[in-house]
Formats: C-alpha cells, structure tokens, sequence
C-alpha cells in the first residue's frame, strides 16, 4: 500500500519570495516521485522526477525538490516566485504494486497563490 | 504532434444513460490510465491498464468499466451514471508504469443531473 500527504492545501507567498511545498509519502517498495502542475482550466504537466538516481532533482522553470528517504519527503522548492507559478501542484507516488503492476497515487494537491 | 486526446471534453446527461469517454494516443504507450478530479480530493485513479487486455482496478472502480481492446484506446464506459460521478475526468498514458512520465490528455467534464 501507498500514500500520498501533501501538508498543505494552499500556500501563499509574496511575488520573489521562496516557495516550498511539502510532499510526504508511504510505500512498501522503492518509489518513484513526482510533481505536476495544473494551472486553470489546463491539463497536468510534470515539472519533475525523482527516480532513484540523484536525490536532489531539478524541473522545469527554476522548480527543484529533494528526496529524503529518512524523512519519507519530497519537497518541492524555487527561490524566488513569479506570478506565472500561480496554479496547483501534486505530488505523486508510483510505486509497484505486486502482479507485475505499478499503482499511481496522487496527493490532494497544494494550491500556490503568488501575491504581486 | 504527440498527444492524448479525449472525447467529449464537456458533456452533460442524465442519471442511467449509459455513456462512453473515449481516450486514445498515438505514442505507443503501454500504460494507460483514468482519473477522476474532485475539489479537495485531488486525483483518484479509477482504472489503469498496463498492457493491450490487462486492465486493473485503481481508488475508486465502483460505477466504471473500462476496455483495452487496442494499444492506443482505453474507453471509460458509465453504465448507469449517477450524480456522484459528476466530475472532471482525465485519461493519462505512459511508456510504461514505474518512473515513467505520465502524459494527460485535456480532461472531461461531466455533469449528471
């Protein structure tokens, strides 16, 4: 079984000021993590991917996040916030799920606001 | 252009009639998938599939059917909608499960009165 928290369900941060979002998760076997970004009205994009190579992933548009597996984290960081980061995040776990299957379990999603 | 497709993007019905969302994409992709989006739930996944006639139940199957017929479709089939599967829908694929990329298609709204 696996499971997803993300500890935050809105954050709120001055435009230039740094962002964190906090992604905690449960597996049995060794997952695979990831965040994906959903601004209004649009699709999910993946901003980027932990994979059991280097813990410390960088994404897309400045986004990195790293793997603690003492702390079973996946934070999501970026120095400095632009109005265009504005959208909601998740976290995702896949992980294999026994019968040669792998399961995706999404968090419940942090919604970013960006103040100008 | 690489793509996951969804059809209808909007559609409103009634409780019982049966409806089909069709969702299909042409990169080769092994693993397919259905998600239901829900406000403050996130996403849950309904069905996946991890090959051509092998499909699994995900977080919430109950009121779904699903087909995996070809490599490129994976219809989601309501045989009796209800008001409680009023949602946003999204079909997703991936080369394979594991570390792969996950892909989403623009999503379905349904609305069941």
């Amino acid at each position: 079984a696996q499971s997803v928290t993300q500890l935050d369900s809105h954050v709120s941060v001055s435009e230039g000021t740094p962002v964190l979002l906090r992604c905690n998760y449960s597996s049995s076997y060794s997952p695979s993590l990831f965040w994906y970004v959903q601004h209004p009205n649009k699709g999910l994009q993946l901003l980027l991917k932990y994979t059991s190579a280097a813990t410390l992933v960088k994404g897309i548009n400045g986004f990195e996040a790293e793997f603690k597996k003492s702390e079973t984290s996946f934070h999501l960081t970026k120095p400095s916030a632009h109005m265009s980061d504005a959208a909601e995040y998740f976290c995702v776990v896949s992980a294999y799920s026994g019968a040669g299957s792998y399961q995706l379990t999404f968090g419940k999603g942090t919604k970013l606001s960006v103040i100008p | 252009e690489a793509q996951v497709t969804q059809n209808p993007r909007y559609l409103i019905t009634v409780t019982g009639k049966k409806l089909t969302v069709t969702c299909s994409q042409n990169m080769n992709h092994e693993y397919m998938s259905w998600y239901r989006q829900d406000p403050g739930l996130g996403l849950r996944q309904i069905y996946y599939s991890m090959n051509v006639e092998v499909t699994d139940k995900g977080d919430v199957p109950e009121g779904y059917k699903v087909s995996r017929k070809e490599k490129r479709n994976f219809p989601l089939i309501l045989e009796s909608p209800s008001p409680n599967q009023t949602s946003l829908y999204f079909c997703a694929s991936s080369l394979s499960a594991g570390s792969d990329t996950q892909y989403f298609g623009p999503g379905t709204r349904l609305t069941v009165l």
